[in-house]
């Protein structure tokens, strides 16, 4: 079964750094793209990186400079290096599968909250 | 850019049919067949109910389906069960390797 395990969630103040790590299982990650996915105290879902199978890399602006995603497909390992956080990054940050089609997200983990605050 | 838009909430009597719509632009929505559906219950997290528009993932119960029509996306849950009470959110490809969510409906089974 697959299986995506997030950790490296945690407390950290406004302008500090965190790094999130992706456990993943039951599929052969080097073929599959991968996402970050965070969910605010809103609930709104909002994407946040993606990486391709060949390790190309794509953000949205509100992170893009800031968040690096990287993989390990040795480890069957994701990555996201988050730096200059802000408060409005608090959210619950999911590890995401990429599904055949490319274009949607078929398995979640359970997800790493991260809080930003002073 | 702005989330796509859902209504903030939804509700039906079990045995009833309910749809959620999703707005967005001729940049994300309107420009690729590329919709996708999520389901999420308190506490979990969210599970692939529709892909590419229309297509339901294995496992999925027929009684999901979606469409779409220019820059509206919509999901339509037939037969409305206790269970289906739930959060969902749209997503859409906005191209450039970029997505977009919705801003989610919470679904009410009276």
């Amino acid at each position: 079964e697959v299986q995506l395990v997030e950790s490296g969630g945690g407390l950290v103040q406004p302008g500090g750094s965190l790094r999130l790590s992706c456990a993943a299982s039951g599929f052969t990650f080097s073929r599959y793209d991968m996402h970050w996915v965070r969910q605010g105290t809103g609930k709104n879902l909002e994407w946040v990186s993606a990486i391709g199978t060949t390790g190309d890399t794509f953000y949205p602006g509100s992170v893009k400079g800031r968040f690096t995603i990287s993989r390990e497909n040795a480890k069957n390992s994701l990555y996201l290096q988050m730096n200059s956080l802000r408060a409005e990054d608090t959210a619950m940050y999911y590890c995401v599968r990429a599904g055949t089609g490319h274009y949607d997200f078929d398995w979640w983990g359970q997800g790493t909250l991260v809080i930003v605050s002073a | 850019q702005s989330a796509l838009t859902q209504p903030a909430s939804v509700s039906g009597s079990p045995g009833q049919s309910i749809t959620i719509s999703c707005t967005g632009t001729s940049s994300d929505v309107g420009s690729y067949n590329l919709v996708s559906w999520y389901q999420q219950h308190p506490g979990k997290a969210p599970k692939l109910m529709i892909y590419e528009g229309s297509k339901r993932p294995s496992g999925v119960s027929n009684r999901f389906s979606a469409s779409q029509s220019g820059n509206t996306a919509s999901l339509t849950i037939s037969g409305l069960q206790a269970e289906d009470e739930a959060d969902y959110y749209c997503c859409s490809y906005a191209g450039y390797n970029t997505w977009m969510f919705g801003g989610g409906t919470k679904v009410t089974v009276l």
